[in-house]
């Protein structure tokens, strides 16, 4: 496929778990976006990442939060001691040279804390 | 800093209406701006990018404008159908480089036959 593609599609886990969202970008876009959104609202800017260049972290909400992108392609957001507050659908999106060209998205990982 | 609004925060309207959706952007130095369709439960889809060289682009029954001087795009809907029902998302990059997506909160559109 040529687009985005995000996984798991649906996650369920227990308040305090671990889980790791995965990304995949379109192949030889240098740039890859996580956003999060919440039940009825808008999107929240998460973490940016660039061909090389250290990613713009500074949506990330706590230290829960990490992420990282291997070989400049795929991305893996990763939430520590998973928190109700947590539940939302976790979107990826890439564009070959960031946010000058256009943005693709995938369909998003649903994350549900139980 | 950017900041994105979109106004309405939604319209209903009956078949066959044409439609104007409205974003306005605090930082008027972009390099373009984007508009996007989220239906229920889904992804976001790309409608179109406007370069901020670029006046306006369309796309079928779609025609996006951008007027960086008075920090406004808008997004015209032509001829509405049922099928048009969804969330318009404006984005607009993040000031002075390229980087992150700013995104408004969406127009929530419902087209009535």
């Amino acid at each position: 496929g040529a687009g985005v593609s995000q996984s798991p599609s649906n996650k369920v886990t227990e308040k305090g778990k671990d889980v790791e969202l995965r990304c995949d970008p379109i192949s030889g876009h240098t740039a890859l976006y996580w956003y999060r959104q919440s039940l009825g609202q808008g999107l929240e800017f998460l973490i940016y990442f660039q061909g090389n260049s250290a990613p713009d972290k500074s949506g990330l909400p706590s230290d829960r939060f990490s992420a990282e992108r291997t070989g400049g392609s795929v991305s893996t957001l990763t939430i520590q001691r998973t928190q109700q507050e947590d539940s939302a659908v976790y979107l990826c999106a890439s564009s070959l040279r960031g946010s000058n060209t256009e943005a693709f998205f995938g369909q998003g990982t649903r994350l549900t804390v139980v | 800093k950017q900041e994105v609004t979109q106004i309405p925060a939604a319209l209903s309207v009956p078949e066959g209406e044409n439609l104007v959706l409205n974003c306005s952007f605090t930082d008027s130095a972009i390099y373009n701006l984007q508009w996007f369709r989220q239906d229920p439960g889904k992804g976001l889809t790309s409608l179109l990018l406007i370069q901020s060289s670029q006046r306006e682009q369309t796309s079928g029954r779609l025609n996006a404008s951008l007027d960086k001087s008075s920090g406004r795009s808008t997004l015209y809907i032509a001829a509405s159908q049922p099928g048009d029902s969804a969330t318009y998302l404006c984005a607009a990059p993040f000031s002075g480089g390229y980087n992150k997506l700013i995104f408004g909160a969406g127009t929530r559109l419902a087209v009535h036959p």
